[in-house]
């Protein structure tokens, strides 16, 4: 089963909109972790966001905001007032300890988003 | 920012060849991963090291082994490289995160490994 699911494997966005990235995830740990990480076709992965599943508030980071809704497993990315410049891959990312293991990161398939002057 | 160099950056192969990926950090960080990116599968979890001599197995394990005999570095090899193989590879290193301690983590610039 996949533990991170990203049903949207491209989007269009208008210039100076906001949009929603989808991103689901599948864990029995307690105390996980939620990231986003963009990929912008250079190839370089950089961190955007993190949401502890403790968290109490949704994390913002900038025109970065993570809508986490624990009981239905969904962290979805909301970037306000898109820009050009953020025309790239975003990778949703789920951070566990399996039972008797170690931190273990996986990664979903990733939604390219295009920003549309 | 965390110090972490893959090497090689590129390398053209032959079936059957051995190869091997190094990720080094500078930074002592406990926690490395080896990662492969191809389209439309995400990165997907190789393996990943909590530890000198500590690993385990990702999701695509299968043809991959690991070493991690030094803190600063993380060895992932291809013993017969095989055509599927060809795929780009990053490492990523766990860090302290910020003053929250996300630990989120940090990677490096990627290996594009072809297997003729």
């Amino acid at each position: 089963a996949q533990k991170i699911t990203q049903t949207q494997p491209g989007m269009f966005v208008q210039e100076k909109e906001a949009v929603t990235l989808d991103c689901t995830y599948d864990t029995s740990d307690p105390s996980y972790g939620l990231f986003w990480y963009k990929q912008p076709s250079s190839g370089e992965m950089i961190f955007l966001i993190y949401q502890g599943s403790y968290d109490q508030q949704n994390a913002t980071e900038g025109r970065y905001s993570l809508n986490f809704q624990k009981a239905r497993k969904s962290a979805n990315l909301v970037i306000s007032a898109s820009q050009l410049g953020d025309s790239a891959m975003y990778f949703c990312a789920m951070r566990e300890v399996p039972s008797g293991g170690y931190q273990k990161v996986t990664f979903g398939t990733g939604t390219k988003l295009q920003v549309i002057p | 920012d965390a110090g972490i160099t893959q090497s090689p950056r590129h390398k053209v192969t032959e079936t059957g060849t051995p190869v091997t990926l190094r990720c080094h950090q500078t930074e002592n960080h406990r926690y490395m991963y080896w990662y492969r990116q191809d389209p439309g599968h995400g990165l997907r979890l190789i393996h990943y090291s909590y530890g000198v001599k500590d690993t385990d197995k990702g999701e695509v394990s299968d043809g991959y082994s690991v070493s991690r005999s030094k803190t600063e570095d993380f060895l992932l090899t291809l013993e017969s490289a095989t055509s599927s193989q060809t795929s780009v590879y990053f490492c990523a290193i766990r860090t302290s995160g910020r003053a929250t301690n996300t630990g989120e983590l940090f990677f490096g610039e990627g290996s594009r490994l072809t297997v003729l």
